[in-house]
């Protein structure tokens, strides 16, 4: 079965630094979502990615925060500076356009935790 | 914006109780309906889905979800639990018509004691 899979599955960073999260969706996918989730609570909408273009973001998503489909498999997810309350896992996922209308089930990956000190 | 309700945050049941968690949407348009589940330390999974037709959509392990219209409602159900059931349940809630966008509810932690 396909899957949308995450790298690295952990990354550690500097408060400061840049990190990119890599996620390679589900091929015939065109509607492209980041998560986050801080630990011992919810899931967050960040982004979704269509066409190309941001469809939307959430509040979280703010100028630090950028997404790229920079070839036709992976869909990145850039903090340009991290902050210590970036720590998180990040989940990204897929998902189809549904024949019955609207959206078809999103697939996740298996995340990133992200940790900055 | 549409918006996801579930009311019961936390529920803490005994094996072979009964199990139903609430999810309410706030969209009058057609939408298509998602329970999620995540395991300790695991990443979302699909448990079940309604589309159309019999608003009665069975799931995995047992899990069963009913779409009732005119609630705005899609609250899930499973008549035994178990032990392996502890995790995190997520609704979630995409409009038809209105973009690409999933709306997740803020979760119920279910905790199963054996």
């Amino acid at each position: 079965e396909p899957e949308v899979t995450q790298t690295p599955s952990h990354q550690v960073t500097q408060m400061g630094q840049e990190v990119i999260l890599r996620c390679v969706p589900i091929s015939n996918h065109l509607y492209f979502y980041w998560y986050r989730q801080i630990l011992g609570q919810k899931v967050e909408f960040l982004v979704s990615f269509y066409n190309n273009e941001i469809s939307e973001k959430s509040e979280i998503f703010d100028d630090q925060f950028s997404v790229e489909r920079p070839d036709g498999s992976n869909f990145t997810l850039k903090i340009r500076s991290t902050k210590l309350e970036d720590s998180a896992m990040y989940f990204c996922a897929s998902s189809a356009r549904s024949r019955a209308g609207g959206l078809e089930t999103q697939y996740f990956g298996p995340g990133t935790r992200l940790l900055v000190l | 914006a549409q918006s996801v309700s579930q009311h019961n945050h936390h529920v803490i049941l005994s094996e072979a109780a009964s199990l139903e968690l609430g999810c309410n949407y706030s969209y009058g348009g057609t939408v298509n309906l998602f329970w999620y589940v995540q395991y300790p330390g695991q990443h979302l999974q699909l448990l079940l889905k309604y589309f159309s037709g019999d608003p009665l959509v069975k799931g995995i392990k047992g899990f069963e979800a009913e779409f009732i219209k005119s609630k705005f409602s899609f609250n899930l159900r499973k008549p035994s639990v178990q032990w392996s059931d502890t995790a995190e349940y997520f609704c979630a809630v995409n409009a038809r018509n209105t973009g690409n966008q999933f709306y997740f509810g803020t979760g119920t932690s279910l905790t199963v004691i054996p």
